[in-house]
């Protein structure tokens, strides 16, 4: 069965300052990779996928992810964070299974952001 | 275009009763996954319907059961609440067919007391 591990549990950064947030998988084959978002008492938005072809892939509010298949990693990258980026930031996977993808979550890392 | 819709927002239920919750999915899509969140626990999986047919399920026990409508729609029932069922309950919507992205709704927070 596949598995997610968000090492880092909760990252301060400032604002302005570059931010990465890690992700682990555990599965036999490449899988679909997602970095989801939550606010404070919110569901879930979609900020980027990963389903082939190019391991660099761009999503909304300036946020890239990459991944390196020999790590078995999906890194969230932004190069300059504002305070409103503050947010609990999930990776998931999804096993490709021809439309039946479950998604299987990590434990979430949460971000503040200091002036 | 409406997104992801999950009623009641809030909802708060003693043990042992029986609860439903109910979502209605992204337009265009025909695919229900539900997800449990405990407090400061990621999503997990409980079930996904297709075609009003239960097509995979989570570790979940059978006290969680649901329906899918026609028109896609969707209920998510928990019978015999337990302390443990608190937590926020998500709905996703897909479009069935291979790598299509969930989209999650806001969900609806369960408090068993």
């Amino acid at each position: 069965a596949q598995s997610v591990t968000q090492p880092d549990i909760h990252i301060t950064v400032s604002e302005g300052a570059s931010l990465e947030l890690r992700c682990n998988y555990s599965y036999g084959a490449t899988p679909y990779l997602f970095w989801y978002v939550q606010s404070p008492g919110q569901g879930l938005q979609l900020l980027l996928k990963y389903f082939s072809g190019d391991t660099l892939v761009q999503g909304i509010k300036g946020f890239e992810a990459e991944f390196k298949r020999s790590q078995s990693s999906f890194n969230l990258r932004k190069p300059s964070v504002h305070w409103s980026d503050a947010a609990e930031y999930f990776c998931a996977v999804g096993v490709p299974n021809f439309g039946n993808e479950k998604l299987t979550f990590g434990t979430g890392t949460r971000l503040t952001i200091i002036p | 275009d409406a997104g992801v819709t999950q009623s009641p927002t809030h909802l708060i239920k003693t043990r042992g009763q029986q609860v439903t919750l109910r979502c209605s999915p992204k337009s265009g899509h025909d695919t229900v996954s539900w997800y449990q969140q405990a407090l400061g626990q990621g999503p997990q999986f409980i079930f996904q319907y297709y075609e009003e047919e239960e097509r995979q399920r989570g570790n979940f026990p059978d006290r969680f059961s649901g329906h899918q409508f026609p028109n896609y729609s969707s209920e998510l029932n928990v019978n015999a609440l337990l302390l443990g069922d608190s937590a926020l309950y998500l709905c996703a919507s897909s479009l069935a067919g291979d790598g299509e992205t969930q989209y999650f709704g806001p969900g609806t927070r369960l408090l068993v007391l």
